[in-house]
């Protein structure tokens, strides 16, 4: 149980483009996202908690309007890099918590690389 | 505000042989402790935790983890390493009660040899 999946897995695109990253809880109800990055070597930094239904709370330093979060429905939270840079290369990784549980589950990642 | 320290950022180890890697936390309330896997190019798997209760935390693949709030440590070990426990391992706290959000060591490269 509490399986989280990412699509895509990996993506390439072209600097000034905006790519889409889909998480979805796929057997249980996810109140809770959350979106890291990870930098090559070193640990997870989160960028914004999700929660269904309502707007994304974004830590400090992460710009809002460019990593667009959307948590429409209780298993599925999408984060939208908007015009991408080389700069915003990186695994990105999303986690979900269902309910109150204090553990989060996390996808396999996304490999995203902006040429 | 909480912070985890990992004090290893690599541990190569001889297959077969015992193994502990080390986290500390700081925290001026209660916490909720946990280890992480993550294989490469994937993301993380939870591998135990600690969240009240017995000290000693029994997980996945052998692995066990003592919390001790004297020292504030929750490390990791197994006795006996196998070359598919070659992995990052993440050492992770957030604050006790409910949902709280995950603060994250740095890591812990586990290099298995055979």
């Amino acid at each position: 149980g509490a399986v989280v999946s990412q699509h895509p897995s990996r993506v390439i695109c072209k600097s000034g483009t905006s790519v889409k990253i889909e998480c979805r809880s796929l057997d249980f109800q996810a109140t809770t996202m959350f979106w890291y990055r990870q930098f090559p070597k070193k640990s997870l930094m989160l960028m914004a908690t999700s929660n269904e239904g309502s707007k994304a709370t974004y830590e400090q330093g992460v710009e809002k309007d460019k990593f667009l979060i959307n948590h429409a429905s209780l298993t599925l939270s999408t984060l939208t890099v908007t015009s991408a840079h080389p700069e915003d290369s990186s695994f990105y990784i999303c986690s979900a918590t269902p309910g109150q549980e204090e553990t989060q589950y996390f996808g396999p990642g996304t490999r995203l690389l902006v040429l | 505000a909480q912070s985890v320290t990992q004090l290893d950022s690599q541990v190569p180890v001889f297959e077969e042989a015992p193994v502990e890697l080390r986290c500390n936390y700081s925290s001026s309330v209660s916490v909720y402790l946990f280890w992480y896997v993550q294989y490469p190019n994937q993301g993380l798997q939870l591998l135990l935790k600690y969240l009240s209760g017995s000290t000693l935390v029994k997980g996945i693949n052998g692995f066990e983890a003592e919390f001790n709030k004297s020292q504030t440590s929750f490390h990791l070990r197994k006795p006996s390493v196998h070359i598919s426990d070659t992995a990052e391992y993440f050492c992770a706290v957030s604050v006790a009660g409910g949902y709280q959000k995950v603060t994250f060591g740095i890591g812990t490269k586990l290099q298995v040899i055979p």
